[in-house]
C-alpha cells in the first residue's frame, strides 16, 4: 500500500530537549515536504526536498532542520524546541514535485512543547 | 494585504445543497491553483488542480479560476454528508523545480443529512 508514515504520532516534550520526527514514504518519490498546521494560521510549509541531498526552506523554517540522506526518509529535527513550535506537523511526498502531481500526506504528528 | 484570503466558515448546509467555497489571492506569480480536502484528524488530500482561468469539472466538483480578479472557487453539487471536511485552497508559482505551496486557512464545511 502506497503511504507516507510519520513517527511519533503524538509527542509531549519540554523546552530545549532535542527531538526528531521521522517521515518515510514507500512510493519512490523524489519530492518530500514538511508542513505545520495551526488554528487560525492554516497549513504552512517548513522545508522541502527535491531529491536526496537537495533541500530548501519553505515559509517558516526557523527553529527546524531537515536532512535527506535517503530517498524514502525525510526527518524533521527540532534542535531546541520552544512552546511556539507546539503544532500539528504533516509530512508529504509527490513523484517529482510538479504542481499538478498528487501530493500524499502522512497522518500527522501532534507535538506539545511545555 | 494577505497573500491568500479564505473565509474560515464554518459553513453548514443541508444535504443536496450546492456549496460555494472561495479564495482570493494577491500574488500575480501564482500559476497553479488547487483545492485540498481534509477530514478531521487526517492529512489533506488533493481534490482539484487547474492552471488556467475557466472551469474544470470532476463529478460533483467544479473548480473555477478567474486570474484577472485573482479569485478561485470550488463548487460542490448535490452535497453529501461525506463532503463534511475542511477545504483548503492552495497556490504555487510554477511546476518545475520551484514547488512551494501557499495554502489558505481552510473553510470548515458540514453537510447535514
Amino acid at each position: 500500500e502506497a503511504q507516507v508514515t510519520q513517527n511519533p504520532r503524538y509527542l509531549i516534550t519540554v523546552t530545549g530537549k532535542k527531538l526528531t520526527v521521522t517521515c518515510s514514504q514507500n512510493m519512490n518519490h523524489e519530492y518530500m515536504s514538511w508542513y505545520r498546521q495551526d488554528p487560525g494560521l492554516g497549513l504552512r510549509q517548513i522545508y522541502y526536498s527535491m531529491n536526496v541531498e537537495v533541500t530548501d526552506k519553505g515559509d517558516v523554517p526557523e527553529g527546524y532542520k531537515v536532512s535527506r540522506k535517503e530517498k524514502r526518509n525525510f526527518p524533521l529535527i527540532l534542535e531546541s524546541p520552544s512552546p511556539n513550535q507546539t503544532s500539528l506537523y504533516f509530512c508529504a511526498s509527490s513523484l517529482t514535485g510538479l504542481a499538478k502531481e498528487t501530493q500524499y500526506f502522512g497522518p500527522g504528528t501532534r507535538l506539545l512543547v511545555l | 494585504q494577505k497573500e491568500v484570503e479564505q473565509d474560515p466558515g464554518p459553513l453548514s448546509v443541508p444535504e443536496g445543497a450546492i456549496v460555494s467555497l472561495n479564495c482570493t489571492y494577491s500574488n500575480s506569480a501564482f500559476q497553479y491553483f488547487m483545492w485540498y480536502r481534509q477530514y478531521s484528524r487526517k492529512g489533506p488530500e488533493l481534490l482539484m488542480y487547474t492552471y488556467s482561468s475557466g472551469n474544470k469539472e470532476d463529478g460533483r466538483f467544479t473548480a473555477q479560476v478567474d486570474k484577472s480578479s485573482k479569485y478561485i472557487s470550488l463548487f460542490i453539487r448535490d452535497s453529501q454528508p461525506s463532503d463534511s471536511a475542511t477545504y483548503l485552497c492552495a497556490f504555487t508559482n510554477g511546476g518545475g523545480s520551484n514547488y512551494k505551496l501557499t495554502f489558505g486557512k481552510g473553510t470548515l464545511l458540514t453537510v447535514n443529512p
